[in-house]
């Protein structure tokens, strides 16, 4: 059983909208979450991450963590098309090797 | 923030010749680096879990003959692709955590592009 499941996606949206991507995951004593963004023909960046339950705002992104429902969940406002990439969720923990699943593609059109 | 330096960005080699590439914590120790492939529109798959003064574990189906690890410091990483194929042409990723946190998230190279011709 994969840790994480990427549940949405490929996704697409159109500019200004909000994308809603979201993962499920099957380790209860999971506690924190990172979302990593990946560009095509780039390596992985950290955008953001959640270590309690509730919603954490960044700007235009918000991450939400319900570990009663196990799922994690990211939220673009205003999507535009620069936010256009892959989207990797995936808990904290030493044990954690991101071991990535295909991740959720996002497009954002014009 | 942690900064993580991967080296070379890009390389192309011959056939049949040995590619180190490098991946360095800049201001953080890392006990722990991952490796990571990808080759084009597919997912990040990773190759290796690379742990300081010990032997890399290697995940299903990577050859630790080939693909060489060493770990010689808290900041430093080595991946040596050995007698390269053009199947070996791929993206490699490099990634790492603090050492001092649990809940470190994990901090990327910008990757190596490697052309095997």
């Amino acid at each position: 059983q994969k840790e994480v499941e990427q549940n949405s996606g490929p996704l697409s949206v159109p500019e200004g909208a909000i994308a809603s991507l979201n993962c499920t995951y099957s380790d209860r004593g999971s506690q924190s979450f990172f979302w990593y963004r990946q560009y095509s023909g780039k390596s992985p960046e950290l955008i953001m991450s959640i270590y309690s339950n509730g919603d954490k705002e960044d700007g235009r992104f918000t991450a939400q963590l319900n570990k009663a429902s196990q799922y994690v969940s990211l939220l673009i406002r205003d999507s535009q098309p620069s936010d256009s990439a892959t989207y990797l969720c995936a808990p904290a923990g030493a044990n954690s090797k991101l071991t990535f699943g295909k991740g959720i593609t996002l497009s954002v059109r014009p | 923030g942690a900064v993580v330096s991967q080296h070379p960005s890009r390389v192309i080699c011959k056939s049949g010749t040995s590619v180190k590439i490098e991946c360095r914590s800049l201001d953080f120790q890392a006990t722990t680096m991952f490796w990571y492939r990808q080759f084009p529109k597919q997912s990040l798959m990773l190759m290796a879990t690379s742990n300081e003064g010990s032997k890399a574990t290697y995940e299903q189906g990577v050859e630790k003959d080939k693909f060489l690890i060493n770990h010689a410091s808290l900041t430093l990483s080595t991946l040596t692709v050995t007698s390269a194929h053009p199947e070996d042409s791929s993206f490699y990723i490099c990634s790492a955590s603090s050492a001092l946190s649990y809940n470190s998230p994990l901090h990327f190279g910008n990757g190596t592009r490697l052309t095997v011709t």
